[in-house]
């Protein structure tokens, strides 16, 4: 079964500063895919980041990079420039790319932005 | 905001009582996972459906059961509640071809007393 971990239950960075979130998964897997999702209070959940685990170039979407290292099982979440509007529940997901596509999250980590 | 819509937005209900979720697809979309978030956690997988049809199902009793539609919209029915099912429903679509990308509804919160 594969499990993830974030071990920072909460974090706070002042504004335009770079903050980095740690996740760690566990899985026997080979092929599988690892998201970032955001939650605000406003509840819905918004797609961050995704990694293709079969790829080894890192992921970037504009502020928000990835650290991808498959051999540790590690894949932590760099906010550069944090904006006021980061504030959210951070969500670490994996999925096997294969069987039913159904996402195992991590426990969240709440990062709040300060001005 | 996604095209994902989910209804109703809170509800309370009384413990042993039964209760049904709605959730309705972003256009085109095929196939709706529900899961389930208790507070403090993340989300955990209850069940997937694809054409009408359950395509797996986490480790939740036979009283969380479900339906899609022709439509591709779908329901949630929890039976006999607990006030362990208190909890924020999400709902999310995607396409059978690009299961990568799911985009989840805003969620049900159902509170049980």
């Amino acid at each position: 079964a594969q499990t993830v971990t974030q071990s920072q239950p909460e974090m706070s960075v002042q504004e335009a500063e770079t903050v980095t979130l740690s996740c760690t998964y566990d899985t026997s897997e080979n092929n599988y895919y690892l998201f970032w999702y955001k939650q605000p209070p406003s509840r819905q959940m918004i797609l961050v980041i995704r990694q293709e685990a079969y790829k080894q170039q890192n992921a970037t979407e504009n502020r928000f990079s990835v650290n991808f290292q498959k051999a540790a099982k590690s894949f932590s979440l760099k906010i550069s420039d944090s904006q006021l509007g980061d504030t959210a529940m951070y969500f670490c997901a994996f999925m096997r790319n294969s069987g039913t596509y159904k996402y195992i999250f991590g426990t969240g980590t709440r990062l709040k932005v300060l001005a | 905001e996604t095209g994902v819509t989910q209804s109703p937005t809170h509800l309370i209900k009384t413990r042993g009582q039964q209760v049904t979720l709605r959730c309705s697809s972003q256009s085109g979309h095929n196939t709706v996972s529900w899961y389930q978030q208790a507070l403090g956690q993340g989300p955990q997988f209850i069940f997937q459906y694809y054409r009408e049809e359950e395509n797996g199902r986490g480790n939740f009793p036979p009283r969380f059961s479900g339906l899609q539609f022709p439509n591709y919209s779908s329901e949630l029915n929890v039976n006999a509640l607990e006030l362990d099912d208190s909890a924020l429903y999400l709902c999310a679509s995607s396409l059978r071809d690009n299961p990568y990308e799911q985009y989840f509804g805003p969620g049900t919160r159902l509170t049980v007393t």
